[in-house]
């Protein structure tokens, strides 16, 4: 399983960039895939979940109604749309899954993450 | 939402010494948490799921433990690689999946 993050970088207030995660090494289209994010210096934080199909998404309160998250199961990828970052969205942002039904809503699989960066 | 609160925050012990982890859940979350190990520079590996199974290719001196809101890690005699922050998680009743703010086991 490779799970491999780009689109990372210094976006401004009032911004927007996307994110992706380019996933090889199992059947992309069988599994819901996650987006998980670190703050420097800090722990983890959920960001969004997406259903294999695409048809169920969540995302925490602190990104709900700016970050969008898709994916496009012909190209065994996935995306998260940025809009309108704050601050604390500064963080490094990993997309993370499991193939393993015992693992279900756990993550043992995890990109090498991409850090954004919001700046004024 | 599910708090989980991590203790202590740092644990700092030598080689060789039993290290004991907490992770306390605001409210019931059955069996249904996972504790990940993550070094710097590194994402994150799960090492326990559903409170008490070793993950795949995870050393037996690692042991979890608990059920409902009170958990625990345990890591019968720290090897060097062991240093690291800890982090437990749960997936009952989400969204959200909440993490604790982790424990950073470090080299005394």
């Amino acid at each position: 399983v490779q799970l491999v993050e780009s689109g990372g970088g210094v976006v401004q207030h009032g911004g927007s960039l996307r994110l992706s995660c380019a996933a090889s090494g199992f059947s992309f289209s069988r599994y819901g895939m996650h987006w998980v994010r670190q703050a420097p210096g800090r722990g983890l934080e959920w960001v969004a979940f997406i259903r294999y199909d695409g048809d169920h998404k969540y995302y925490a309160d602190s990104v709900k109604g700016r970050f969008t998250i898709s994916r496009d199961n012909s190209k065994n990828t996935l995306y998260l749309q940025m809009d309108t970052p704050r601050d604390e969205d500064t963080a490094v942002y990993y997309c993370a899954n499991q193939d393993d039904p015992n693992y279900t809503y756990y993550f043992d699989n995890w990109g090498q993450g991409t850090l954004v960066t919001v700046s004024s | 939402e599910i708090v989980l609160t991590q203790s202590p925050a740092t644990l700092s012990l030598s080689p060789g010494e039993r290290a004991t982890l907490s992770c306390r859940a605001s409210q019931s979350v059955s069996s249904n948490l996972a504790w990940y190990q993550q070094k710097p520079g590194q994402a994150p590996r799960i090492i326990i799921y559903e409170a008490s199974n070793r993950a795949t290719g995870v050393p037996a001196r690692f042991s979890g433990s608990g059920s409902g809101t009170d958990f625990t890690l345990t890591i019968s005699s720290l090897e060097p690689e062991d240093f690291a922050v800890y982090y437990c998680q749960h997936r009952y009743n989400w969204p959200p999946l909440t993490f604790g703010g982790g424990t950073k086991v470090e080299i005394k």
